[in-house]
């Protein structure tokens, strides 16, 4: 199993551009999540998914949407990137509600 | 909001040393997990505990849940450089809002 996995690993992008991240999980875990981390941060919500045609939003949810058409996909959105946006974003899923399996992170820089 | 502090922040150590690292709340969680984070990598599930009161070990880690499922601790006896790393608690209440604490970073020197 390749757990999950995310791409891409690192990104640019300048003010104003949308882009996708991807993720995905081979695992057949019902539950899925993404997260941003910034310094002294911790790790905050961003969206989360309890099952494939079901999100909610999480701590931080403006300027992200999520989709999840099926069980293995969960892709972040940006709409209009904003530097604010420049963190580590890290995918996640889980069988439960309680043991989550990280991807490794995708590092965006918005200039 | 249901929030979870953990301290100390930051911790540097000589290794041998032993320490201990705390996860509080006001708010009472159904369960509880500690992770560990190495540079450039996502978290790693270490343990999860669920009861009251629950303590389990994982070789030189030790960890412990409150009676009142409020808080918890993480011990690490004679730590090594290899502990090195950001642990993160995290906790799952009945209503499934996940909540991660801010972290304990942790440096053990050789």
């Amino acid at each position: 199993n390749a757990g999950v996995t995310q791409t891409p690993k690192f990104q640019v992008l300048k003010t104003g551009q949308s882009m996708t991240l991807q993720c995905a999980q081979d695992m057949n875990h019902e539950y899925m999540s993404w997260y941003r981390q910034d310094p002294g941060m911790g790790l905050r919500l961003i969206h989360y998914s309890v099952g494939a045609g079901i999100t909610d939003q999480g701590e931080v949810p403006n300027g992200y949407n999520v989709s999840r058409s099926t069980t293995e996909d969960f892709p972040l959105r940006l709409l209009s990137a904003a530097p604010s946006q420049t963190s580590v974003y890290f995918c996640a899923s889980s069988y439960s509600h309680k043991n989550w399996f990280f991807g490794p992170g995708t590092r965006l820089t918005v200039l | 909001t249901q929030l979870l502090e953990q301290s100390p922040q930051f911790l540097s150590i000589q290794e041998g040393e032993n320490l201990t690292v705390y996860c509080n709340s006001s708010s009472v969680f159904s369960s509880l997990q500690w992770y560990r984070q190495e540079p450039g990598e996502g978290p790693v599930l270490l343990v999860t505990v669920v009861t009251g009161g629950e303590v389990k070990k994982l070789k030189r880690l030790t960890f412990q849940f409150g009676d009142a499922r409020k808080d918890s601790s993480l011990h690490i006896t004679a730590a090594q450089p290899g502990d090195t790393g950001l642990y993160l608690c995290h906790g799952s209440s009945n209503t499934g809002k996940l909540i991660f604490g801010q972290g304990t970073t942790l440096q053990v020197k050789p």
